[in-house]
């Protein structure tokens, strides 16, 4: 069975400090992988989508950065952190596309201080 | 941009009573996915309707499609305690050739009261 990772659970950094979020998916081969992000009380803002290995689509201009180094990793970076990058940061994957819908990881509560 | 938007944004019932959310959308569909979100959890996909579909049930689930209307209902029978959650749609709408991606409401924050 498929199975996607996302870690930490929760992260606490400081203003101007780099950000690594690590998401993997096992079970599958060539996934699409998306990066979203969350404020409290509110929708889903995709960040980034992939559909292969080094292929990154940004959706939002913002202070983040996206890689797919591997066919089932997933990362989502940033030099230096803002305050406005406070969140919660899901990672996803989806199969045909999308057609049979997304599954998403357990989230990644960050708040920058 | 939003294209799914769920009202009501917060529904407060008894446990046993049965829960109605609904979404509009503005645009045409490919299909349309309803998902639920515990408190600080990811998202968990309970069902996906086709836009030639017009009403799906799974479990306690049943979604129905009115593409005419541009609008999709949720109800949840027989809610539990469990059942609390935010309960998002999103829609499908992607053009052939493009990279299918998901617009998403803002969610129903569902309370049931035991």
């Amino acid at each position: 069975s498929q199975t996607i990772h996302q870690w930490p659970a929760t992260l606490v950094q400081p203003v101007g400090s780099p950000l690594s979020l690590e998401c993997t998916v096992e079970g599958t081969s060539n996934p699409n992988l998306y990066w979203y992000r969350q404020a409290a009380g509110r929708g889903l803002q995709l960040l980034f989508y992939s559909v292969g290995i080094g292929q990154i689509s940004s959706e939002v201009p913002q202070n983040l950065s996206a890689s797919r180094p591997q066919d089932r990793q997933f990362i989502l970076s940033s030099k230096k952190l803002l305050l406005s990058d406070s969140g919660f940061y899901l990672c996803a994957w989806s199969r045909d596309r999308g057609h049979k819908g997304y599954t998403f990881g357990s989230g990644t509560r960050l708040t920058v201080v | 941009s939003q294209q799914g938007e769920e009202d009501p944004q917060a529904l407060s019932i008894q446990e046993g009573e049965n829960a109605t959310m609904n979404c509009s959308y503005k645009t045409s569909i490919n299909n349309l996915q309803w998902y639920r979100q515990n408190s600080g959890r990811g998202l968990v996909h309970l069902i996906l309707i086709r836009s030639n579909e017009r009403e799906k049930h799974s479990g306690r689930l049943r979604v129905t499609l009115d593409t005419s209307k541009k609008s999709s209902s949720l109800l949840i029978t027989a809610s539990r305690a469990a059942d609390t959650a935010s309960y998002f749609c999103a829609t499908d709408a992607t053009k052939a050739g493009n990279n299918r991606k998901l617009i998403w409401g803002l969610g129903t924050s569902l309370a049931v009261n035991p």
